[in-house]
């Protein structure tokens, strides 16, 4: 109950196209939802982050969808860029544990000039 | 750069070696962490120190033993390690623990074990 599952496992766009990652989780005490970004030889660092009681949030290019119902949330990446190179890991957490994240298994995101 | 520096950044160690791995932190911040991140898998939260103190272990072997002297530094002392301990190891820094937020992490150490 504490996984969150992640997918596709890598994803290749064109410039300019449109990134969509997926994640789904079954503890429904979840309700801190953050996306990491990690660029080869460095370690992940927060991207955008959302709570249950919005839908949508969305920062510059990035926007996270949010389904409460059907537990599960996404990761747009709007006029994606090969600067948007990277592997991205959504993750979750409740109250009770604070920073402790569960993590998803990561996607490899390729963005082609 | 995060504020959060790991060193050494590569590590090559046979199985009956000992090592350690270092982690500082510049941030203030009271709440440090280990992750374990291996290929196509989830990160996995190791030891969790809050003021020093650790907090969580999650049934991590005790071939890793880790030490926090105080709030800004951590250590992750290695023996015997196993080939499938081969991975990146983080070290990741937050405020609290106990709230939900951003966490700051190190570049990692690329670990083989052979």
């Amino acid at each position: 109950q504490q996984q969150v599952k992640q997918s596709p496992q890598s994803l290749i766009v064109q410039k300019g196209g449109i990134s969509i990652i997926n994640c789904a989780y079954e503890n429904t005490a979840f309700d801190y939802f953050p996306w990491y970004q990690q660029f080869p030889g460095k370690g992940p660092a927060l991207l955008i982050a959302i709570r249950p009681d919005v839908s949508e949030k969305k920062e510059g290019r990035f926007t996270i969808s949010f389904n409460k119902s059907a537990k599960q949330f996404s990761l747009h990446i709007m006029d994606s860029q090969p600067g948007d190179s990277a592997t991205y890991f959504c993750a979750a957490t409740q109250e009770t544990s604070g920073s402790r994240l569960t993590f998803g298994e990561g996607t490899q995101l390729t963005v082609n000039p | 750069e995060t504020g959060v520096t790991q060193t050494p950044r590569h590590l090559v160690m046979g199985m009956t070696n000992k090592k350690s791995l270092k982690c500082e932190q510049h941030l203030g911040h009271n709440a440090m962490y280990w992750y374990k991140q291996s290929a196509k898998k989830p990160l996995e939260l190791m030891f969790v120190y809050n003021f020093k103190e650790q907090t969580e272990n999650n049934s991590v072997p005790s071939r890793f033993s880790p030490e926090c002297p105080n709030s800004s530094h951590l250590f992750l002392h290695l023996h015997t390690l196993q080939p499938e301990d081969s991975a990146l190891y983080l070290c990741a820094s937050s405020p609290d623990p106990l709230r939900r937020e951003k966490l700051f992490f190190g570049s990692g150490t690329q670990l083989s074990v052979l």
